[in-house]
This record gives C-alpha cells, sequence and structure tokens, in this order.
C-alpha cells in the first residue's frame, strides 16, 4: 500500500537560512514523488515533481528536493529562506500501476524575520 | 491562477441536507481529481474521473458521489451531511492523459459548514 509520511508537523527557519522540510515514501513499483505548497485560503500549487532521472529537482520559487532510493525519502530543500515561503507544505506519492495520489499531511514552515 | 474554478466558495448548510460542488478543470484536461481537507484529516483523495468515466476511488464515503459531464465539468455530490463533513474540497485537473505523474493544478476549494 501507498504511504507517506511528513514527520514534522511545523518547522521554523530564520529568513536567510537553508531550509528542509522532510517527506518518506512508501509504494509498490517505481514512485512518482511532488511537492506542492498551500497559501491561507489558497489552493494547492504545484513545486516540483521526480518522475525519473536526476536525483535532484529542481522546481519553481528556488525550492529543490532531492530522491534518495535506499532511504525513501524525498526532502525538500531551499538555500536561503524567505519570509514569503511561510505556508503549508505537502509531500505527495504516486506509483505505476495505480492512479491514486496519496497526500501527506502537512508541515506548516515558518520562516522569522 | 491555476485555471481551475470552483462553485460556490462558501456553503453553510444543516445536517441532513445534500449538496453540490462543481468544479471546471484547466482548458484541455480530461482528468478531475477530487479531495476533502480538514483539520484533523488532512488532504483526502476521495475520487478521480477521466474523460467522462470513474478512474480511481479514494476515501469516498457511500454518501458521497461524483460525476463527470461531457463538457469535461464535474460535480460532487454529498448527502446525509454531517457535521464532520466540513472541511474544504477542493478540485485538481491534470493535463490530457491523466498519467499518475502528470502535475496536479488545484481550484481554490470549497468551504463547507454543516450546522
Amino acid at each position: 500500500a501507498q504511504s507517506v509520511a511528513q514527520p514534522e508537523d511545523q518547522v521554523n527557519v530564520a529568513e536567510g537560512n537553508p531550509l528542509t522540510v522532510k517527506c518518506t515514501y512508501s509504494v509498490s513499483g517505481n514512485p512518482y514523488l511532488f511537492w506542492y505548497v498551500q497559501y491561507p485560503n489558497r489552493g494547492l500549487q504545484f513545486l516540483l515533481k521526480y518522475i525519473t532521472g536526476d536525483n535532484l529537482v529542481k522546481g519553481s520559487y528556488g525550492f529543490e528536493a532531492e530522491f534518495n532510493k535506499s532511504q525513501t525519502s524525498f526532502h525538500l530543500k531551499k538555500p536561503s529562506a524567505l519570509v514569503s515561503d511561510s505556508a503549508l507544505y505537502f509531500c505527495a506519492v504516486s506509483g505505476s500501476g495505480t492512479y491514486k495520489y496519496i497526500f501527506g499531511t502537512g508541515t506548516r514552515l515558518k520562516v522569522l524575520a | 491562477d491555476s485555471g481551475v474554478t470552483q462553485t460556490p466558495k462558501h456553503l453553510i448548510t444543516a445536517t441532513g441536507q445534500r449538496v453540490t460542488l462543481r468544479c471546471s478543470p484547466r482548458s484541455g484536461d480530461l482528468s478531475v481529481y477530487w479531495y476533502q481537507q480538514s483539520l484533523d484529516q488532512g488532504l483526502q483523495f476521495l475520487i478521480q474521473y477521466y474523460n467522462g468515466e470513474e478512474r480511481a476511488k479514494g476515501n469516498i464515503l457511500e454518501r458521497f458521489s461524483a460525476q463527470q459531464f461531457p463538457d469535461l465539468h464535474s460535480e460532487l455530490n454529498l448527502s446525509s451531511l454531517e457535521l464532520g463533513d466540513s472541511a474544504l474540497y477542493f478540485c485538481a485537473s491534470s493535463a490530457p492523459q491523466g498519467s499518475v505523474w502528470e502535475t496536479q493544478y488545484f481550484g481554490p476549494g470549497t468551504r463547507l459548514l454543516v450546522l
């Protein structure tokens, strides 16, 4: 069965510091991994995805994520956080042979000025 | 703006009632997905339609049903509403192939409050 875990409910980071939002997954077959961001009172916006190929994926707004097959992880990173990055971040997984998307519980990122 | 529209934005109703939520996908997208977002259960996948046909089912209650019409808009029907159905309901659409690796584009959501 597919599952995805975001172990941290909230991550606090100072502006200008690097940030990491963690995600681990379990899926049979090849994983397709996604990160979405949700700002208050808005729908989810796509940030980046891993389908195949290079393990380091670059996305919108300076975010990137690294696919690690041995650790079944897909952590979201940014070298220098901005206050405007403060939002709710969701990791999602799907897999070959299924049409179902599973979203994590979300991690609230708070960037402090 | 994702190009996905949802109506209404807000809905307040009473227990036992029935409501219909509407979603129009991005132009050209054939797949529509419905999600429920509540405080205690996060974002739950409900159901996916592709070009009018049901393709995948998630944690959708029997009191809930959906359909996708020939013009590709979709409706989510919620009946015999309970207090616990209060949530934000999102619709998303994806590119024509409807494959599992395609990006989903989310609408702004419908906030349902059951009193």
